[in-house]
């Protein structure tokens, strides 16, 4: 039941662009994305419920193909904050936890 | 306003020894979550609390493992002979999220309790 993330770890320079995808073998509810920093607790930066919906915080969107199950995070022009861990977590319908996959490291270098 | 407070934010104990660690969620939350997250890895989940009850306990590994949350609002999980598998973060995050909704919505995380067992 837990997401698979691609790739595992992406490294960077300031003002790149990332791609980080996130796909389940089941029929997904909705699709959470959080960013960990090193020794700090996951913080949230959306969630996409099923409809295919796409979403933007900034320079930070993603996007749900609720009929392929699958989630992607594009960060464009990142920035050195932006580094981190990236974390989808999934819910299905009816269910009543969300499941995180195993992360993606990303690394911006100046 | 104050975030998840979790208590403490380490603990070092010797293998076969019992384990509380202490979580209090953001005022009004009903939801409550607990999560183990080791080195390298996503957070697991292990609980999920609405209220008083567990909605959903099937993350705990075993029978050593209990939390309750007999208010509503502070939980603890509980750790019996503690094995060295057990040492990792222990997460906990909270919600607004209410009894039948469909999602969990946002959830805020705590600091996590660093547990080292011996």
């Amino acid at each position: 039941q837990q997401p698979v993330q691609s790739p595992q770890a992406v490294i960077l320079r300031e003002g790149e662009d990332a791609v980080i995808n996130c796909s389940s073998s089941k029929a997904l509810y909705s699709v959470h994305w959080y960013r960990q920093k090193h020794g700090e607790a996951p913080v949230f930066l959306m969630i996409l419920l099923k409809g295919g919906e796409q979403k933007g915080h900034e320079k930070i969107s993603a996007s749900f193909n609720e009929k392929k199950q699958q989630s992607s995070l594009y960060l464009t022009a990142s920035q050195l904050s932006y580094s981190g861990t990236y974390f989808c977590g999934t819910e299905i319908q009816g269910a009543q936890k969300l499941v995180f996959g195993q992360g993606t490291r990303l690394t911006i270098n100046p | 306003g104050a975030g998840v407070s979790q208590t403490p934010s380490n603990k070092v104990t010797e293998k076969g020894k019992y384990v509380e660690l202490r979580c209090d969620p953001i005022s009004g939350h009903t939801a409550l979550y607990w999560y183990r997250q080791s080195l390298g890895q996503g957070p697991e989940f292990l609980i999920y609390f609405q209220g008083t009850g567990a909605a959903d306990d099937s993350g705990l590994p075993n029978d050593r493992f209990f939390a309750v949350r007999p208010e509503g609002s502070v939980s603890t999980l509980k750790i019996q002979r503690t094995e060295r598998g057990d040492s990792a973060v222990y997460l906990c995050a909270s919600s607004l999220r209410r009894r039948g909704q469909g999602g969990s919505g946002e959830l805020f995380f705590g600091e996590g309790s660093r547990l080292t067992v011996l």
